[in-house]
């Protein structure tokens, strides 16, 4: 069975650089057949779609956040990681990882971790 | 690209049938058939229930389905049940690699 698990500093100061980690086990980030999305969801509100990335290194990104974010994988490890730069704390929220259907379902998430932009 | 559009809440009396709607463009929902559908209950990690505008995975019962037509997908939950409270997320493709989820629909079973 495909586990993912979020792992990251769970607050981060207002303009420094948010970074989190997705270990998955159970089944490959160098598949083929998939792409590694993360979601974030603040407090009280919906799912964003904020980037997925493909075992090769090719990036999709929001819009939103296309010149704050970097996404990578590591096949060695089996992880994929999120950086996410100059944060404000619009930024904060539950942040999952996910993995992705070439059509752009999500079938399998992690249980998501909290961070907190704050001073 | 924006975040499609869902009603903020639904609702239906136990055993009957509630339609949620998911309006997007022809670039997005009208153009691929790459709708998916999400619940999320309270504290929870979203669960997928529908994809590719249609398709259940193993496990999800067969009282969800879903649907399209032009620019509009909708999920329909039948024979509702306690258990169908929750919230509901709608996601398709945009195009380019770049996929957008709806604003969500508050489900209440009365």
């Amino acid at each position: 069975q495909l586990q993912l698990q979020e792992s990251g500093p769970g607050l981060v100061k207002p303009s420094e650089t948010l970074s989190l980690t997705c270990t998955v086990s159970g089944g490959s980030v160098g598949s083929r057949d998939y792409y590694w999305a993360w979601i974030r969801q603040p407090p009280g509100k919906g799912l964003e779609w904020i980037g997925s990335i493909f075992y090769t290194g090719t990036t999709y990104y929001n819009p939103s956040v296309k010149t704050r974010i970097t996404l990578s994988v590591d096949t060695s490890r089996n992880q994929f990681s999120l950086r996410l730069s100059s944060v404000t704390a619009a930024d904060t929220a539950l942040y999952y990882c996910a993995r992705q259907r070439h059509s752009g379902s999500y079938h399998y998430w992690g249980q998501g971790a909290l961070v907190t932009v704050s001073s | 690209q924006s975040a499609l559009t869902q009603p903020p809440s639904a609702s239906g009396s136990p055993g009957q049938s509630v339609t949620i709607s998911c309006t997007g463009t022809s670039s997005d929902v009208g153009g691929y058939n790459s709708v998916s559908w999400y619940q999320q209950h309270p504290g929870r990690v979203p669960k997928l229930m529908i994809y590719e505008v249609s398709s259940r995975p193993s496990g999800v019962p067969d009282r969800f389905s879903g649907s399209k037509s032009g620019n509009t997908a909708s999920l329909t939950v039948s024979g509702l049940q306690a258990e169908d409270e929750a919230d509901y997320y709608c996601s398709s493709s945009a195009g380019s690699n770049v996929w957008v989820f709806g604003g969500g629909t508050k489900l209440t079973v009365l």
